[in-house]
């Protein structure tokens, strides 16, 4: 049973560049979230896809997009990268309808802006 | 809005002594409460929840925590540390949509 898988493991992108970044849920799980770690910090809550929509957003600029797709795994799109959104950005899953469970995530995908 | 502090950035044991993490909580209504931990350059791992019920939650790999409601208060435990227990460990508190708000972790170094 597969966990929660993250596209790619690392990436360098230069200032004003665009980047996507792919996860893909959890087995039976059909919600997804993204959390932007800078290092030596604890996980910001980017946003929440579920049924292909946008649910919840945290603090971040429209910069920041994402899409979920029919087979639930999603997109996190970053256009016009600033040094500051160097981070490792992690996706979490679960299944909506088990309200108690615990979110799932992925190992992550360390960006570097230069 | 909800929130979690984590007061230790980070906590020093001898291998076979208690390891306690805390983490004091801040919510509107009932706390969903999780620990989480992390080994470098890697996602994070659950360990335990609160929801409902038991103070005393048990979790994986031997750590527990207890949840009180007085203090505000959700402190990981584990009663005997071993070397591999050396990570990041990160306090949060979900909201009804299953936001979940981070504290800024404490790192554990477990001596041998």
């Amino acid at each position: 049973d597969a966990g929660v898988t993250q596209s790619p493991t690392h990436l360098i992108k230069t200032r004003g560049q665009q980047v996507t970044l792919r996860c893909s849920p959890k087995s039976g799980h059909d919600t997804v979230s993204w959390y932007q770690q800078a290092l030596g910090q604890g996980p910001q809550f980017i946003f929440q896809y579920y049924e292909e929509e946008e649910r919840q957003r945290g603090n971040f600029p429209d910069r920041f997009s994402g899409h979920q797709f029919p087979n639930y795994s999603s997109e996190l799109n970053v256009n016009a990268l600033l040094l500051g959104d160097s981070a490792l950005y992690l996706c979490a899953s679960k299944d909506w309808g088990a309200s108690g469970s615990p979110l799932h995530f992925g190992n992550g995908t360390r960006l570097t802006v230069t | 809005a909800q929130s979690v502090a984590q007061p230790e950035d980070q906590v020093n044991v001898a291998e076979g002594n208690p390891l306690t993490v805390k983490c004091t909580y801040s919510v509107s209504g009932n706390p969903y409460l999780f620990w989480y931990v992390q080994y470098p350059n890697r996602g994070l791992q659950f360990l335990l929840k609160y929801i409902t019920g038991d103070n005393l939650v048990k979790g994986s790999y031997g750590f527990e925590a207890e949840f009180n409601k007085s203090q505000t208060s959700f402190h990981l435990k584990k009663p005997s540390a071993l070397v591999s227990d050396s990570a990041l460990y990160f306090c949060a508190v979900r909201d009804n949509d299953y936001k979940l708000s981070f504290g800024a972790g404490t790192t554990v170094t477990v001596r041998a």
